[in-house]
């Protein structure tokens, strides 16, 4: 089964610094899509990026980046210089391309910036 | 504007009672899914629906039903069979049905059973 896991239940960074919000998945799909999304105070999550199984290119949007390593089954997420509106919390995400029916999210890491 | 609406913010119900929970979206998409989320933990999949009329159960459909009758629509109703309803319920859409695309989700209903 396809399963999602990031570790980090909580992280605290002062403004500007950067922070990395890990995310390791597992899958026996050798073509799987991962997510990342924003759930701010409001609640509802804001799509960030999508990448699937066959392309590990690193992508870069801003101050935020993605690390995508197969080998290691990670899709891992940097903010750089990090600002008080970062504040949120932050779900991966793993859809199989085979299991049309589900979509397995990891229980979210909360960061919180402080001024 | 474009998006998604769920009403309403706050439900409150009594043990033993159904409870049917609004998800209206006008981004003309094809595909619409119901998620539930407790405290601490990521959404889980309800039910999701690729075209008008049909639905697919999701992880944990259990003591949940849906319908889907309007494109635009698709209202969960949270049944009493449901043994621990309260939570945090999302509605999302996307522009094709498959869990691969790139969801919009609403601002959620917060479910409390008395």
């Amino acid at each position: 089964a396809q399963k999602v896991t990031q570790a980090q239940t909580e992280i605290s960074v002062v403004e500007k610094e950067d922070v990395t919000l890990d995310c390791v998945y597992e899958t026996r799909d050798t073509t799987y899509y991962l997510f990342w999304y924003k759930q701010p105070p409001s609640g509802e999550l804001v799509f960030l990026i999508r990448r699937n199984s066959f392309d590990e290119q690193n992508e870069i949007s801003g101050r935020y980046s993605w690390n995508f390593q197969k080998s290691t089954s990670s899709f891992n997420f940097t903010i750089t210089a990090s600002q008080v509106v970062d504040s949120a919390v932050y779900f991966c995400a793993l859809s199989e391309a085979q299991v049309d029916n589900d979509m397995r999210f990891g229980a979210g890491t909360r960061l919180t910036v402080k001024p | 504007d474009g998006g998604i609406t769920q009403s309403p913010k706050y439900l409150f119900r009594k043990e033993g009672q159904n409870v049917t929970l609004s998800c209206e979206q006008n981004l003309n998409h094809d595909a619409m899914y119901w998620y539930r989320q407790d405290p601490g933990q990521g959404l889980r999949l309800i039910y999701y629906s690729q075209i008008v009329n049909d639905f697919q159960k999701g992880d944990i459909a259990e003591g949940y039903s849906v319908s889907r009758e309007k494109k635009e629509s698709f209202p969960l109703t949270v049944t009493s069979a449901q043994k621990n309803p309260t939570a945090f319920y999302l509605c999302a859409s996307s522009m094709a049905g498959g869990l691969y695309n790139e969801q919009f989700f609403g601002p959620g209903t917060r479910l409390t059973v008395l």
